[in-house]
Order: structure tokens, then sequence, then C-alpha cells
């Protein structure tokens, strides 16, 4: 199975800021990552797929790059409704597998 | 606008088996793959296997096969998922979600499964 290795595990960030998430992959899965936002007793929520692109009503502050091996997911400009636990997904291969997880906090 | 609803909050004794539903609303249940995805307390997502509702064919996680059956019914547009042999590990909140060409578009909303004596 392919492992993702997302880091950092959790975050603190000011109101405002610009924050990055990564994720690594095992082996070369081309562009086949997703992100997600899961917020404190709800499902997931689809943000970016392909790797850089933004799912339909998810707004512009959420962006993601990467390719290959290695990912990033970007949030600017946070916000206190961007509390959340963020994780990485690749679908490359079945079994789906996910990330760990970043805990992100606002300062 | 697509829905996928699951079935209650489950409580089970170790040893038993759960059922868990998931009905699709919004789009029709045969274009689109459902994966069934857990998240027990403190760990991350765990992939348990895929369904394809045209045919009814599935695929495992190997870590369920032989526990876990995957069934649909396309006149109700319900997808079902059955773990067998329910043990402490199994406690979790359950998800299933549409493939929407590879990414998880939609999720259900999460049936918690806990098992205790």
């Amino acid at each position: 199975d392919i492992q993702l290795t997302q880091s950092p595990p959790s975050l603190s960030a000011s109101v405002g800021d610009r924050v990055t998430i990564t994720c690594q992959a095992s082996q070369d899965i081309l562009k086949y990552l997703n992100w997600y936002q899961q917020k404190p007793g709800k499902a997931p929520n689809l943000l970016i797929y392909d790797a850089s692109n933004l799912e339909t009503g998810v707004p512009s502050k959420f962006s993601g790059s990467g390719s290959g091996t290695d990912f990033t997911l970007t949030i600017s400009n946070l916000q206190p409704e961007d509390i959340a636990t963020y994780f990485c997904q690749q679908y490359d291969n079945i079994p789906w597998t996910f990330g760990q997880g970043t805990n992100l906090e606002i300062k | 606008q697509v829905q996928l609803v699951q079935s209650g909050a489950e409580v089970k004794q170790p040893g038993a088996s759960v059922k868990v539903s998931c009905k699709a609303s919004g789009y029709t249940l045969s274009s689109y793959y459902l994966h069934w995805v857990r998240q027990a307390p403190g760990h991350a997502l765990e992939w348990m296997g895929i369904i394809n509702p045209r045919g009814g064919t599935t695929t495992y996680a190997q870590k369920f096969q032989g526990r876990v059956i995957m069934t649909r019914d396309t006149s109700t547009s319900t997808v079902y998922m059955e773990l067998n042999s329910l043990r402490s590990e199994d406690t979790a909140i359950y998800y299933c979600v549409r493939d929407g060409r590879r990414k998880g578009d939609y999720w259900g909303q999460g049936t918690l499964v806990s098992v205790s004596p």
C-alpha cells in the first residue's frame, strides 16, 4: 500500500496568516492526490482534487500543488472558521490511503 | 442535490455483526462507485472497500477480507456495509463516500459503531 506522510501533525497560526501543510507519498502517485477538511463532528469535505484543482464551491484561499511524491496544501488569510483537521488522500491505487492529518488551531 | 444518508448509531457486543446502510439521492446510484471508510478515535481515516453499484462487484481491503460484505439494492438506491466478528478495535465512525471520478466528492454523515461488552 502507498504510505502518505503528512506534516506537521499540528499547527498553530494567527488570523491572517498563510499556512502550508505537506504530504509525501512513498512512491510516485503522479497527480492523484486529494485534500480534505474535517471539522469536529462532521464528515470530511473535499477541498482540492488532482493535487491542484479547487473543488466547486471551495474558497480560493485554499490551493494545492505538487506531483510525484511531494504535495502541499496552502491556506491563505487564515480565519477562525478554518479551524479543522486537514487530510491528504491518494487514489493512484486501491486501497485509498490517507495521511495522519494536521490539526490546525488559531493562536 | 446529491446526498448520502446513513443509518443511525449502533452499539454491539464483541463477536456480533453490524450492518450500516447508505441511501443515495440526487443522482443515479449505478453511475458512481461507493467506498466505505472508517475513522477510529484518534486514528487516521481507513479505507475498507469499494462497491460498483451497477453490477455489485466489490474489492475489500486485505485487513477486512472475510469479515466485511458490501451489497447494494438498486431499487432503493441503498448500499450496505456489514462487518462481522466485531471487536473493540472496530469502534469507529463509518462513512460511505461517493467516488466522483477518483475523488471522494460526497460523504455520508457517518455512523458511529460502538463495540463494548
